[in-house]
């Protein structure tokens, strides 16, 4: 089974507008750590946000914030009026606790672009 | 700005060539790695380094080859590549491989390499 499933290839949001890119996961380890990155086209792999497994509230960052659903397992990114320079590779990701291995999993990404 | 920084940013070598990849952080990590990613597929791990010593292999071919000189640098010697060893490597740090937010992975712009 895939740890962490991104189900939208691509996306599209118009500028000024909100936008949920969707991230699920799978992990029997009780302590585990969910990361959002950007990556433009240039390459650079930007970290976002962070989630721990234990975390109460929602984690946000600016225009950032993640939708954390423990129970259906699911870490959203919601990202609030987009810009143009929002444009660009989104992946989700896991770190798996120690009982586990510390093991890190990235999902297949999504292809986010902003419409002027 | 990122504080994992990669050189060169392109290289083009032939496949007779050695050339070697650098990065250098000074955020105090003691995890580095190197990733290899293909045009729009996630990153794929190759190499860990804990406290200088490598941990992880994972199953890379010896044309590759990693070094650790110090805790803030890594190096990746690239000989007798192919043209499928075309792609994006990203080098990345973390303070320790946990799942808690101070173990962040933190990835340098990359260095895209072109086998001809």
């Amino acid at each position: 089974a895939q740890k962490i499933t991104q189900t939208q290839p691509g996306m599209f949001v118009q500028e000024k507008e909100a936008v949920t890119l969707d991230c699920t996961y799978d992990t029997s380890d009780p302590s585990y750590g969910l990361f959002w990155y950007k990556q433009p086209s240039s390459g650079e792999m930007i970290f976002l946000i962070y989630q721990g497994s234990y975390d109460q509230q929602n984690a946000t960052e600016g225009r950032y914030s993640l939708n954390f659903q423990k129970a259906r397992k699911s870490a959203n990114l919601v990202i609030s009026a987009s810009q143009l320079g929002d444009s660009a590779m989104y992946f989700c990701a896991m770190r798996e606790g120690p009982n586990t291995g510390n093991q890190f999993y990235f999902g297949t990404g999504t292809s986010l672009t902003v419409i002027p | 700005d990122t504080e994992v920084t990669q050189t060169p940013k392109h290289l083009v070598m032939g496949m007779t060539n050695k050339k070697s990849l650098k990065c250098e952080q000074h955020m105090g990590h003691r995890a580095m790695y190197w990733y290899k990613q293909k045009a729009k597929k996630p990153p794929e791990l190759m190499f860990v380094y804990s406290y200088e010593k490598l941990s992880i292999n994972e199953s890379v071919p010896s044309r590759f080859s990693p070094e650790c000189p110090n805790s803030s640098l890594l190096n990746l010697h690239l000989h007798a590549l192919q043209p499928e060893d075309s792609a994006l490597y990203l080098c990345a740090s973390s303070q320790g491989q946990g799942s808690s937010s101070g173990n962040t992975i933190y990835f340098g712009e990359g260095s895209w390499l072109t086998v001809v």
